[in-house]
């Protein structure tokens, strides 16, 4: 089945910098790639995603950019806010046909902190 | 317009017990997934419902099961608890066409 590796576990930045996250998936199918960001008590909130007919997606201070032949995707957080101190979460999916995306496969997340 | 709703928000239980966790979609859609995530982890695929069936289902034993009502909310259920049960479970609603996810703030279980 699909595998999802997710660096770094943890992040520390100083208000104002960049953030990176990158993953890596095993399934070559997966196409389509979400991005969540997960607070403290809360469920997972989808931040952005990309699907694999695309290379790179921005919304604002966040992108997102997609490598298929490495197998390999990014989120990108500019201009870091302490408001954007949480844990993140990237997946990967297969969505064919008439199928949804319902089963997402998870990083094991990266936790965000933004020094003010 | 509500999200996805998940109820209780906590439970405690006890090892062997039965468990029934309840789930809302978001307003207009009709396919629900549910997940378990243990702490420190992303969260991992049980199985997903439409149309009052089990469409995929991810490596969890038969002790989980669920349901799926023509209101489109749904149930997860967990026989004979374990204490590795203890997570939350989170459900998410969609589309039953290829379209985000989008999760409840979950359930959190512990067995004691």
């Amino acid at each position: 089945g699909e595998n999802v590796e997710q660096h770094p576990s943890t992040l520390s930045v100083q208000e104002g910098d960049s953030a990176v996250i990158k993953c890596t998936y095993s399934d070559s199918a997966s196409n389509y790639f979400p991005w969540y960001k997960q607070e403290l008590g809360k469920g997972p909130q989808l931040i952005i995603d990309i699907r694999s007919n695309v290379g790179e997606k921005k919304d604002q201070r966040i992108a997102v950019t997609l490598n298929k032949t490495a197998k390999h995707f990014s989120l990108h957080i500019t201009e870091t806010q302490p408001e954007d101190s949480a844990v993140y979460f990237c997946a990967a999916s297969i969505g064919a046909g008439g199928t949804s995306y319902g089963k997402l496969t998870f990083g094991q997340g990266t936790i965000l902190t933004v020094h003010p | 317009d509500a999200g996805v709703t998940q109820s209780p928000t906590h439970l405690i239980k006890t090892r062997g017990q039965q468990v029934t966790l309840r789930c809302s979609p978001k307003s207009g859609h009709d396919t629900v997934s549910w997940y378990q995530q243990a702490l420190g982890q992303g969260p991992q695929f049980i199985f997903q419902y439409y149309e009052e069936e089990e469409r995929q289902r991810g490596n969890f034993p038969d002790r989980f099961s669920g349901h799926q009502f023509p209101n489109y909310s749904s149930e997860l259920n967990v026989n004979a608890l374990l204490l590795g049960d203890s997570a939350l479970y989170l459900c998410a609603s969609s589309l039953p066409q290829p379209s985000p996810l989008h999760f409840g703030n979950g359930t959190r279980l512990t067995v004691t």
